[in-house]
């Protein structure tokens, strides 16, 4: 079975502009999660999705938002990016029916704002 | 809420010696909880994981972690290590909230293995 998957692996923006990650779980994964990685705040969790529908969301401005579609792929977005929003974008899905909890991780999107 | 903490941020240890990396949690209930290893540049690879029953809990790679209620602790352990177990390690908590899934991580642990 294919794992995560995440485009783009790399990308450069500038300040003020935004941007749209993408996230493909693996296949019958029902759950995907959405995680920051910087070296100073480590690894910081923004949102997740279930069916299409938001069920957690960590502590970031709404510049972040979140989807997901009926085939379980999610996007994220960032507005108005800011220096600080350089970082690795992580997501991670889970299959959740039969008590499958564990995440499983894609390679990630890194950033960076310029 | 819940929390965890590595203590090592960095680890040196000689190939073919054990390892044991320490982790502490802070979380009300019985948490779910897990140890992944992240190489440069790449994303995090799950180890093991530790949901209920048994707490010793064997992974990939050789590893093995166990659950201590009694001191908060879910440490990894090796007992030989390869110079290609060298990346950064983190422990994390699972928590379902009003269905959801969501984990906090400890800060890391980074290894760096002498041959």
């Amino acid at each position: 079975k294919a794992g995560v998957t995440q485009t783009p692996r790399y990308l450069i923006k500038t300040r003020g502009q935004q941007v749209t990650l993408s996230c493909s779980p693996i296949s019958g994964h029902r759950s995907v999660s959405w995680y920051q990685q910087t070296p100073g705040q480590g690894l910081q969790f923004l949102f997740e999705y279930f069916s299409e529908t938001q069920r957690n969301k960590g502590n970031f401005p709404g510049r972040f938002s979140g989807r997901q579609f009926s085939n379980s792929r999610s996007e994220m977005n960032v507005s108005t990016l800011e220096l600080g929003d350089s970082a690795l974008y992580l997501c991670a899905s889970s299959l959740e029916l039969g008590g499958g909890y564990e995440q499983y991780f894609g390679p990630g999107t890194r950033l960076t704002v310029t | 809420a819940q929390s965890v903490t590595q203590p090592d941020i960095h680890i040196t240890v000689s190939e073919g010696a054990s390892l044991e990396l320490r982790c502490n949690y802070s979380y009300g209930a019985t948490p779910y909880l897990f140890w992944y290893v992240q190489s440069p540049g790449q994303g995090l690879q799950l180890l093991l994981k530790y949901f209920s029953g048994d707490t010793l809990v064997q992974g990939i790679k050789g590893f093995e972690a166990e659950f201590k209620r009694s001191q908060s602790s879910f440490n990894l352990r090796k007992p030989s290590v390869h110079w290609s177990d060298a990346a950064e390690y983190f422990c994390a908590v699972g928590r379902l909230t009003g269905g959801g899934n969501k984990l906090t991580f400890g800060t890391g642990t980074q290894l760096k293995v002498e041959l």
